[in-house]
């Protein structure tokens, strides 16, 4: 089965420094790799995917992610980081459990970002 | 789109009691997943369906939990009888069955079972 690890339970950054949250995958074969974040008593939303192409890829409110493949890693990034930006950050990859003939997502532990004021 | 909708938002019930979480994927996705998310045991796929068939119902924890899609645009996971252990936020999820993988969440139904 494929798998993420997300080494950092939690990640305090101060407002308007960059932020990095870490996600490293354990693949066979091509990875598919996404992020998604979870604000306080709300659903999962889809940041960004990796799936082939460009290893920089850009998502939703400003986030990215680079996808490094000698370091099976998938960090997820901002530039500038905003206090509306806590929230928890989980790493996912596409998976498929034996005798199932279909994908599903194998998400990591998630990390919670703070952003300090 | 409305999204992912889910109902109730919240249930409170006592142990035993019989519980039914709701759960309207988006118009025109063919994969429906039921997730469980608690602090001890984060995020866990309980079962998921393709076009209304279960595919993988592995992860349901045992017999007291079913799950049913009887149509396209709607779907049940059942707990019955409930216990305390079941306390957690219910997540259903949806994606299309092309190419793209990532799922849509709805809201969640948070579960409290005294």
């Amino acid at each position: 089965a494929q798998s993420v690890a997300q080494p950092e339970d939690q990640v305090n950054v101060a407002e308007g420094n960059p932020l990095t949250v870490k996600c490293t995958y354990s693949v066979s074969g091509n990875p598919y790799l996404f992020w998604y974040v979870q604000y306080p008593n709300r659903g999962l939303q889809f940041l960004l995917k990796y799936i082939t192409g460009d290893n920089l890829v850009k998502g939703s409110y400003g986030f990215e992610a680079e996808f490094n493949k000698s370091q099976t890693s998938f960090h997820l990034k901002k530039p500038s980081a905003l206090v509306s930006d806590s929230a928890l950050y989980f790493c996912a990859v596409r998976d498929i459990r034996s005798g199932a003939g279909s994908y599903q997502l194998t998400f990591g532990k998630g990390t919670k970002l703070s952003v300090i004021p | 789109d409305a999204g992912v909708i889910q109902s109730p938002r919240h249930e409170v019930t006592e142990m035993g009691q019989e519980v039914t979480l709701r759960c309207k994927p988006i118009s025109g996705h063919d994969y429906l997943f039921w997730y469980r998310q608690t602090m001890m045991r984060g995020l866990e796929l309980l079962i998921y369906f393709n076009n209304n068939v279960p595919i993988d119902d592995s992860g349901m924890p045992e017999d007291r939990f079913s799950a049913k899609m009887p149509n396209a645009s709607f779907s049940t996971l059942k707990i019955q009888p409930s216990e305390p252990r079941d306390s957690a936020v219910y997540f259903c999820a949806s994606r299309t069955g092309t190419g793209s993988y990532e799922q849509y969440f709805g809201p969640g139904t948070r579960l409290t079972v005294t």
